[in-house]
């Protein structure tokens, strides 16, 4: 089965503090996503790596940066977190070849700034 | 990429069969249609991908008519445990399209005893 981990399944931090979410996968994959989720706004992409040190913006990457040194871990970083960053982050990878849609997410990590 | 309808939400009871349908009116030549499943305070779950007809897994069934502009995902004899956000997602294969995923905010499903 793959698996996706991720560093923390709660965090709290303080406004701002620089904020590192790690997040790891052990299928070999080439794809890897950062999402935060809140309520009534389904899914969001932050954003997406397609291999090392590759990155893409998602969506909403405003207040965002993200590493990828090696393959199988993606790092989402929180430059100067505000309260408005308080939500669900969720990391996902998938394989390139086949759909990109089949993505594997990790239990994801719930972020609150004070 | 093709945008999605799907309910907001929808209730059954253990033991039905449930339907949940998503409208994809704008859907390309080359997209795919997939499903996805979230349970509280967990990430999703792909559940079931397919491009036209009918597409079975051992967790669910995927209808598409010829024209496929909707979808219809398929789940039998459900139970309790089956009480979840359902997303539905439309988009073409590839790394490429990775990035204009769109999840939405998807169908909640409740299921009673």
């Amino acid at each position: 089965d793959v698996k996706v981990t991720q560093s923390s399944r709660y965090l709290v931090k303080r406004t701002g503090e620089k904020v590192f979410l790690e997040c790891v996968q052990d299928m070999d994959h080439e794809n890897m996503f950062w999402y935060r989720q809140d309520p009534g706004l389904g899914l969001r992409l932050i954003y997406f790596s397609y291999d090392v040190k590759m990155k893409e913006k998602g969506d909403i990457p405003e207040g965002y940066s993200v590493s990828r040194e090696k393959k199988e871990r993606f790092s989402l970083i929180l430059e100067s977190a505000s309260t408005n960053q308080t939500s669900m982050y969720l990391c996902a990878s998938s394989p390139q070849s086949g759909s990109s849609y089949e993505q594997y997410f990790g239990p994801g990590t719930r972020l609150t700034v004070t | 990429l093709a945008k999605t309808t799907q309910p907001i939400s929808m209730d059954s009871y253990e033991g039905q069969e449930v339907n949940i349908t998503c409208s994809h009116n704008n859907i390309a030549t080359n997209d795919y249609i997939t499903w996805y499943q979230q349970f509280p305070s967990q990430g999703p779950r792909f559940i079931i991908q397919g491009y036209k007809t009918k597409v079975t897994n051992e967790v669910a069934s995927l209808f598409i008519p010829a024209d496929r502009k909707s979808s219809t995902l398929s789940l039998p004899r459900v139970s309790l445990s089956d009480t979840a956000v359902y997303y539905c997602l439309v988009g073409p294969p590839g790394y490429s399209s990775a990035s204009k995923i769109i999840f939405g905010s998807g169908t909640r499903l409740s299921i009673r005893p």
